[in-house]
């Protein structure tokens, strides 16, 4: 099945302590997109990646480190957690070109 | 500034009611807008976008670049449609979505 995937789903974490999140697709997609989800604010872009080694800063990218060793990885990382990083937090990709983009289900993060 | 404002953060009916998302944006180029629907426990998906002018579960948008708005209508709402519905605008030649803060359909029966 075509679909992109997210490791956690939930996460509850403390400040300062480093975590990933995992975002895995597999329908050979070039360009992945990293968003958080917070109420009022809709879905604001944290980090895309056009392809492989290609990455490149979004609306909100402060707090957030990014790596695309590998097409269908992309994973978000957090090296220190603070409690305005508390959010819901989708992966989604596509074909180069393509608007349509395909999301993961979300993972829940909360930091204390 | 490339902005999309969803203006209801929501929006309740009663079954069989017409039903009217509204959508501006501000963009000083040719946009690509889209309507993505996220129902409840599910992920976000792609509804509908302007380009392909269709029809999708009985919703259509027009968009109206005098008013710069892209509006999505249905013109007798379902139970099934309650969820939350997001506008999003992609700049020309990215694949960048810029979304709006969302709002959520009700649909009571």
């Amino acid at each position: 099945e075509a679909q992109v995937t997210q490791n956690p789903r939930y996460l509850i974490t403390v400040t300062g302590k480093k975590l990933t999140v995992t975002c895995s697709q597999n329908m050979n997609h070039e360009y992945m997109s990293w968003y958080r989800q917070d109420p009022g604010l809709g879905l604001r872009q944290i980090y895309y990646s056009m392809n492989v080694e290609v990455t490149d800063k979004g609306d909100v990218p402060e707090g957030y480190k990014v790596s695309r060793k590998e097409k269908r990885n992309f994973p978000l990382i957090l090296e220190s957690p603070s409690p305005n990083q508390t959010s819901l937090y989708f992966c989604a990709s596509s074909w180069q070109g393509s608007y349509e983009q395909y999301f993961g289900p979300g993972t829940r993060l909360t930091v204390t | 500034a490339q902005r999309v404002t969803q203006p209801e953060k929501l929006l309740s009916v009663f079954k069989g009611a017409p039903v009217e998302l509204k959508c501006n944006y501000s963009y000083s180029g040719s946009p690509e807008l889209f309507w993505y629907v996220q129902y409840s426990r599910q992920r976000l998906q792609l509804l509908l976008r302007h380009i392909s002018r269709e029809s999708i579960k009985g919703f259509t948008a027009d968009l109206n670049k005098g008013e710069t708005s892209f509006h999505l209508k249905k013109p007798f709402a379902q139970e099934e449609d309650s969820a939350m519905y997001y506008c999003a605008l992609t700049p020309k030649g990215y694949n960048k979505l810029i979304f709006g803060a969302g709002t959520r359909l009700a649909v009571h029966p």
